[in-house]
């Protein structure tokens, strides 16, 4: 199994420009997790899927910030116009639940380091 | 709504000290809790995880946690540690079974900074 993947690992861009992050969950795996990591909020919730339907965006900071999963297999994380304030790491993660099962287990990607300039 | 409050936002340590890292959280349902380490430049790895039964856990790396109910903590022990232990660490709570609250809520994090 290779793990939750996330592309790019790395992205500059510069204030203004569309940025698309990109995630693959662990196959089988029925919840899908955006994560942001900043210095000065720690990580914080954007957005979650289960089988591929947005559960909860309560967490997307702003319009400019749109999320999509498409298949089980691919989610996109869409900043559009990006601001020097989005830098930050976003991590995506799945999990997997069966029917309330006792053991859940939530499996993070390497993240990507997104800068704005 | 769940948080999750890590006491401590650095704890400095001499190599082959033990080390307890605190974790307290709040929350109006059953709770499943989890620790975390990230190493520089890296993303989370899971510790250890409680979610039901003894209430003392064990980890990889020879970490251990205690979830104590009538005091919502859960506590990260390692009675001696290594300077590649350094690292930070998150506590992170979700909705225990039947709650329906899936997603992870994390603490602040603690900078474990072991010392030689």
């Amino acid at each position: 199994d290779a793990g939750v993947i996330q592309s790019p690992r790395h992205e500059v861009t510069e204030m203004g420009q569309e940025v698309t992050l990109r995630c693959k969950p662990i196959s089988g795996h029925d919840y899908l997790f955006w994560y942001r990591q900043t210095m000065m909020r720690g990580l914080e919730l954007l957005i979650y899927f289960n089988n591929n339907v947005p559960i909860d965006d309560s967490g997307m900071p702003e319009d400019r910030f749109s999320a999509k999963m498409p298949n089980a297999s691919f989610s996109t994380l869409k900043i559009q116009p990006s601001e020097p304030r989005d830098s930050a790491v976003y991590f995506c993660a799945s999990s997997l639940f069966i029917r309330d099962s006792l053991r859940p287990v939530y499996t993070f990607g390497s993240g990507t380091r997104l800068t704005v300039v | 709504a769940q948080s999750v409050t890590q006491l401590d936002s650095q704890v400095p340590v001499f190599e082959e000290a033990p080390v307890e890292l605190r974790c307290n959280y709040s929350s109006s349902v059953s709770v499943y809790l989890f620790w975390y380490v990230q190493y520089p430049n890296q993303g989370l790895q899971l510790l250890l995880k409680y979610l039901s039964g003894s209430t003392l856990v064990k980890g990889i790396n020879g970490f251990e946690a205690e979830f104590n109910k009538s005091q919502t903590s859960f506590h990260l022990r390692k009675p001696s540690v290594h300077i590649s232990d350094t690292a930070e660490y998150f506590c992170a709570v979700s909705g225990g079974r039947n709650t329906g609250r899936r997603a992870l809520t994390f603490g602040s994090g603690t900078r474990l900074q072991v010392q030689p």
